[in-house]
């Protein structure tokens, strides 16, 4: 089975810290994907990578980086944490041309 | 822009009951379907994946359709159980795009 864990379940974290929020796939997916999940918005996209080294911006990638040095690990970076940032932080990744998503635990982060 | 739709947004039913949970889309230009299952305070689950060029997948008690020409995806669950209380999901993968979910149906099964 495919697997996708991410760093941590739960994580609290003040205004202005720099935050990594880590993923990893155990299947060898090329593709990568960071969403965040707000009730009434839904699931939206903020940072995709299609491989090694090579990422791109979603619908919301302000206040984010995206980090690929290696094919199984995508980590989410918070440069300077705010409170609208407090979400719940969802990882996917996908195989290239078949398309199904695979999705981690998820992240809860609360920025206090 | 594709949009996706999902009808009810919330649902509740007695145990035993079998239910439909609809999902639409507003462009058929897609290479599959995929419908998720979401407890709360969880990650998603992936349910069924139906590919452009199938009409159905089953899998156990679900069943889940795809008819591409009127943009719509129905998910059948048959004879429910509280377990299956959950939050429902449906994406479209459109061409050139990535991911587009819906907003979920939340479905309660009452012992």
């Amino acid at each position: 089975d495919v697997k996708v864990t991410q760093s941590s379940r739960y994580l609290v974290k003040r205004t202005g810290e720099k935050v990594f929020l880590e993923c990893v796939q155990d299947m060898d997916h090329e593709n990568m994907f960071w969403y965040r999940q707000d009730p009434g918005l839904g699931l939206r996209l903020i940072y995709f990578s299609y491989d090694v080294k090579m990422k791109e911006k979603g619908d919301i990638p302000e206040g984010y980086s995206v980090s690929r040095e290696k094919k199984e690990r995508f980590s989410l970076i918070l440069e300077s944490a705010s409170t609208n940032q407090t979400s719940m932080y969802l990882c996917a990744s996908t195989f290239e041309g078949y398309n199904e998503q695979f999705f981690g635990p998820g992240t809860r982060l609360t920025v206090l | 822009k594709q949009e996706v739709t999902q009808i009810p947004a919330a649902l509740s039913v007695p145990e035993g009951e079998n239910l439909v949970l609809n999902c639409s889309f507003t462009d058929s230009a897609i290479y599959n379907l995929q419908w998720f299952r979401q407890d709360p305070g969880k990650g998603l689950t992936s349910l069924l994946l139906i590919q452009s060029s199938q009409r159905e997948q089953t899998s156990g008690r679900l069943n889940a359709s795809l008819d591409k020409s009127s943009g719509r995806s129905t998910l059948y669950i048959a004879a429910s159980q509280p377990g299956d209380s959950a939050t429902y999901l449906c994406a479209v993968s459109p061409y050139g795009q990535n991911f587009v979910f819906g907003p979920g149906t939340r479905l309660s099964v009452l012992p």
